[in-house]
């Protein structure tokens, strides 16, 4: 049964320090969506990757966040600096074209 | 105003009950509609895709109205297990980017 995975699961970091998260989409899935989910803004989307290259990063704070694909087998979203309004849950997603997305369980960040 | 509206809920309806949400989307280019459903504390999984002509799956049914830009699910003889956050989406232009509502709560009570 094929995922999408997510590392970390759980975060707890500073305020100030670098946050980096790493997503294995499913083999032979060529978009990537990430986006974060939080009580008060629901599920926004940060970034969207077809066959690596990126379509859409206009919901992503661009001076601190950052989304590569440095290859077909691993997105990275990071934060540099973090700060304690990024703490959310931080959600990966992919698909065969940008319609069905199958999501990953996430990685539950908390910067202090 | 968000490009894709949803009534937060929460809903909250016996077992075997038919409850319908709606969603409401303001982006008339939007082309692809789809539900998903979220359980408490873990990631969105897709439910059905949204078709012009309405789709059916099992006790779920979805509907599009372009003229007034809507889609809506019914869900039918509620179960305990439908308890859950239901988001729709709604994805705009050839490149399909996608644009999730903040989710309708469902609690099916015994």
């Amino acid at each position: 049964d094929a995922r999408v995975t997510q590392t970390p699961r759980h975060k707890v970091t500073e305020m100030g320090q670098e946050v980096t998260m790493r997503c294995q989409p499913i083999l032979g899935h060529n978009t990537v969506f990430w986006y974060r989910q939080t009580m008060m803004q629901g599920l926004e989307l940060l970034a969207y990757f077809r066959n690596r290259a990126p379509l859409d990063d206009s919901g992503m704070p661009k001076d601190r966040f950052s989304a590569e694909m440095p290859d077909a087998t691993l997105a990275t979203l990071k934060i540099q600096p973090s700060e304690p309004r990024d703490s959310a849950v931080y959600f990966c997603a992919s698909g065969t074209g940008g319609e069905t997305q199958y999501f990953g369980p996430g990685t539950r960040l908390l910067v202090l | 105003r968000k490009e894709v509206e949803q009534d937060p809920g929460p809903f909250n309806v016996p077992e075997g009950a038919t409850v319908a949400f709606n969603c409401t989307y303001s982006n008339s280019a939007s082309q692809s509609f789809f539900w998903y459903r979220q359980d408490c504390r873990k990631e969105p999984k897709l439910l059905m895709s949204v078709y012009s002509s309405g789709n059916e799956d099992g006790r779920f049914t979805a509907q599009l109205n372009r003229a007034s830009q809507y889609i809506s699910l019914l869900i039918r003889d509620s179960k305990l297990s439908d308890s859950a956050t239901y988001l729709c989406v709604a994805s705009r232009g050839g490149s399909y980017i996608p644009t999730f509502g903040r989710g309708t709560s469902l609690i099916v009570h015994p």
